[in-house]
């Protein structure tokens, strides 16, 4: 099994600063990594798919970068709306499929 | 419109069964893979099982043996049957679709006004 290990925990930022995340995956997952936004009572979103592209409607801040067991997703300037868990997520193990611990991004 | 929206959660206790349901309209749910997720309160997200549009399903293997998805054509709706239940199943269930991408990956695509349904285990 692939197990994804997210950094930090916990990360507390104010609005309009930078946000890196960053999840590390067991073996290599090509660029099969997606991230999800989960808000309290909210279905999760998806942001990035396949390490770098995003996803329908999603705004430019977000962007992702990496590949085989080396990930990062970064939001270039916080807005309000976008503290959350995040969360990452490999397809390179077909059919299982694993998400990272999460990520909370937290307002300072 | 495409909307999933879950069902049949409650309060059940240890050992016993409930049936989770995801009305699916917009698509055609035999025509596309659809998977359950859920989230036990305070932890993370943890996918539980697919069924693919051929038939074949999978599971993770904190469920594999207890819990079977299915579908039901008539009335477009996935299901969760959840069998032998235990406290560490409680959680919010949500239901979820997988979008093809050219990579010739898939990812999972949830409702934006799905809120999930919540099974709670407990004597």
């Amino acid at each position: 099994e692939i197990v994804l290990t997210q950094s930090p925990v916990t990360l507390s930022l104010s609005p309009g600063e930078r946000a890196t995340l960053s999840c590390r995956a067991s073996q290599s997952v090509g660029t099969y990594l997606a991230w999800y936004q989960h808000k309290p009572g909210r279905a999760p979103r998806l942001l990035i798919y396949d390490a770098a592209n995003r996803a329908t409607g999603i705004p430019t801040r977000f962007s992702g970068s990496g590949s085989g067991t080396d990930f990062t997703l970064t939001i270039s300037s916080l807005e309000p709306e976008d503290f959350a868990v995040y969360y990452c997520l490999q397809r390179g193990n077909w059919p299982r499929i694993t998400f990272g611990q999460g990520s909370r991004l937290e307002i300072k | 419109e495409v909307r999933l929206e879950e069902s049949g959660g409650g309060l059940v206790q240890p050992g016993g069964s409930l049936r989770l349901s995801c009305a699916v309209s917009g698509f055609t749910v035999n025509f596309n893979y659809m998977s359950w997720v859920r989230q036990v309160p305070g932890k993370g997200l943890e996918w539980i099982s697919i069924l693919y549009s051929g038939g074949a399903t999978f599971y993770a293997d904190s469920v594999n043996g207890r819990f079977t998805i299915s579908r039901d054509t008539s009335n477009n709706t996935l299901y969760l049957q959840m069998n032998s239940l235990r406290a560490e199943d409680t959680a919010v269930y949500y239901c979820a679709r997988e979008d093809f991408y050219l990579s010739g990956s898939y990812y999972l695509w949830f409702d934006p006004r799905g809120q999930g349904t919540l099974v709670s285990v407990s004597s």
